[in-house]
């Protein structure tokens, strides 16, 4: 029973362009959502977050977008960079603990 | 701050065998995760303790996995006996609130 879903398990973006990438999740209880990135051989690294309360949160390129009524949300990546080649993991919280989903495997290319 | 410390990096051990991966948490940080990577699963949280004390096991596969955290300081977590499908990467985290997680690198366990 997955509750946090990454449907695309890779994307390929060519540098400077928008990277989109997708996560849908299950339980409504969820107050809080979080992104991860991750390179090789070294553990997850917090990226951006947003409270159910909003619906947009901005940190310089990345911008994470949250539509509770469909239980999705995004993260965009503007413009996209060659270091931004990472895995990224959605996650999500309504207790204590973090619940991720199964990431996307970004590549960004010259 | 050294940051989460996991050891070992890597470990390669036969079917049937016992294997403990070990946690430092950051000093401070009351809140302490395990997470297994795979990749039809994603991170897989398998249980997690609040100032020592085991909260959640509910993610643990099965009863050869166990976790202990003996003091604020350490932690392990052990699979006995080991299985193939047991291989993936372990990570650990902690956290001192319900969002500041850090994890370490990780361990990366193949049975053989």
């Amino acid at each position: 029973d997955q509750q946090v879903k990454q449907n695309s398990p890779s994307l390929s973006v060519q540098e400077g362009r928008i990277s989109i990438l997708n996560c849908d999740y299950t339980n409504s209880m969820f107050d809080y959502f979080l992104w991860y990135k991750k390179y090789p051989a070294e553990g997850p690294t917090f990226l951006i977050s947003i409270s159910s309360i909003k619906d947009k949160n901005e940190d310089g390129r990345f911008t994470v977008f949250l539509n509770k009524s469909a239980k999705h949300l995004s993260l965009h990546i503007v413009p996209s960079q060659p270091g931004d080649s990472a895995v990224y993991f959605c996650a999500a919280s309504y207790t204590d603990k973090l619940i991720f989903g199964t990431g996307t495997r970004l590549q960004v290319f010259p | 701050d050294a940051g989460v410390i996991q050891s070992p990096r890597h470990e390669v051990t036969e079917m049937g065998q016992e294997v403990t991966l070990r946690c430092k948490p950051i000093s401070g940080h009351n809140s302490l995760f395990w997470y297994r990577q795979t990749m039809m699963r994603g991170l897989e949280l398998l249980i997690y303790f609040n100032n020592n004390v085991p909260i959640d096991d509910s993610g643990m596969p099965e009863d050869r996995f166990s976790a202990k955290m003996p003091n604020a300081s350490f932690s392990t977590l052990k699979i006995q006996p080991s299985e193939p499908r047991d291989s993936a990467v372990y990570f650990c985290a902690s956290s001192p609130s319900a969002y500041g997680y850090t994890f370490g690198s990780g361990t990366r366990l193949t049975v053989v």
